[in-house]
Formats: C-alpha cells, sequence, structure tokens
C-alpha cells in the first residue's frame, strides 16, 4: 500500500528566508506526486505535481520540488518565503495506473517569523 | 469557472443524530471524490465516483456512511448515525476525468458532541 511521511510536523522560517519541506513516499511503481496547500478555512489549492520527465518541478507561487527516486523523496522549496506562505503543506502520492485515489502525508504546518 | 461548491460550511450535532453534507462539483468534472480530515491528519479518502458510478469506496465505514452522486453531477454524504469519532473535515473534490488534478472545495467541519 501507498503512504506518505512528512516528517516536520511544524516548521518555523524568518520572512524571506529559504524553505525546504521533508516528503518521503513509499510505493511500488513509478508514482504521481503533489503538494498541497491548505489555509485556515479553505480547501486544498494544489502547488505542483510530478507525472514524469523532469524531475525538478516549478508549481505555484514560486515553489519547486524536486523528485528523486533513489532516495523516495519529493521535497518542496523556496527561496525565499513570503509572510503569506504561512499555511499547512501537505504531499501526497496518488495511483499511476488510473483511479487517481490519492493518499495524503500528516502535514507540515509553516509560521513565518516576521 | 465557479469551484467546488460545499454545504454547510460547519455544522454540530449530537451523537447518534444523522447529518449530510452536499456538493456540487466544477462543470463538466466527471469525478468526485469525498475525503475524511481528521484534525492533525492528511484528508483520507472515502468514496471515489465516475460519473454516477462507485469506484472506490473502500475506506467508506457503510455501516454508518453513505454517499450518492445521482444523475453524475452533485453528490451528497450522509452519516446516521454520528459518533463523536466522525468529528472532521469532509473535503469534496472534483477532476476532469479519473487521472487528472483534483480541485477541492472548502470542506464542512463537522463537530459531533
Amino acid at each position: 500500500a501507498q503512504s506518505v511521511t512528512q516528517p516536520d510536523i511544524h516548521i518555523t522560517v524568518s520572512e524571506g528566508a529559504s524553505l525546504e519541506l521533508r516528503c518521503n513516499y513509499s510505493y511500488g511503481a513509478t508514482p504521481y506526486l503533489f503538494w498541497y496547500v491548505q489555509s485556515p478555512g479553505q480547501g486544498l489549492q494544489l502547488l505542483l505535481k510530478y507525472f514524469s520527465g523532469d524531475t525538478l518541478v516549478q508549481g505555484i507561487k514560486g515553489f519547486e520540488a524536486e523528485f528523486k527516486r533513489s532516495q523516495s523523496s519529493f521535497n518542496l522549496r523556496k527561496p525565499s518565503v513570503h509572510w503569506s506562505d504561512a499555511a499547512e503543506y501537505f504531499c501526497a502520492v496518488g495511483e499511476a495506473g488510473g483511479g487517481n485515489k490519492l493518499t495524503f502525508g500528516t502535514g507540515t504546518q509553516l509560521k513565518v517569523e516576521l | 469557472e465557479a469551484g467546488v461548491a460545499q454545504s454547510p460550511r460547519y455544522k454540530i450535532i449530537e451523537k447518534r443524530q444523522s447529518v449530510a453534507f452536499w456538493c456540487n462539483p466544477i462543470s463538466g468534472h466527471a469525478t468526485l471524490y469525498w475525503y475524511q480530515q481528521i484534525l492533525g491528519q492528511g484528508p483520507k479518502l472515502l468514496i471515489q465516483f465516475q460519473n454516477n458510478g462507485v469506484v472506490d469506496d473502500s475506506q467508506l465505514p457503510k455501516d454508518r456512511f453513505s454517499a450518492e452522486r445521482l444523475k453524475g453531477v452533485d453528490s451528497t454524504l450522509k452519516i446516521q448515525p454520528a459518533k463523536l469519532e466522525d468529528s472532521a473535515v469532509y473535503l469534496c473534490a472534483s477532476s476532469l476525468r479519473q487521472t487528472g488534478e483534483q480541485y477541492f472545495g472548502p470542506g464542512t467541519r463537522l463537530t459531533v458532541t
């Protein structure tokens, strides 16, 4: 069964600092990988996704993520964090063979200090 | 383009009562999902519809939860009777096709007392 681990429950960074959120997955084949962001009282918004091809994917709001098959990781990065980036971030893995069932990690709560 | 609509946004009920949630997906989206998000956890898929047929309901507690998607558009999720552990946010999502990007609604926050 597929699974996702986000080892950091909370992360605090200063505005303008760089950010990296960790995500490790377990899946038998080539996975579909996603990062979502959830602001309080809001639904999830897709930041970026990896299906195949270039292992460095660019997303919205200046985020990027790198797929590393050897490490089963899909870490999210941003070079300079803005106060508005404070939210909860979820990594998810989807089945590559149709159905698109997503399995989410437990999330990382990001706090941005001004 | 209108997003995924859900109602109500908040609901408080007592245990053993029943409750229903409504979801209106993005127009033209054939696939609809219901997720349960318990506080401190990631969303968990409860049920997935393709048009008005069920694709996956393996994690739906069928003794108390039911869902339908009549005419392949709107969907309702019902809990009867509710338990304390059902307190969660229920998220609806839709996608154009089974392998497409999922768009999420704002969710319904259920509190069972």
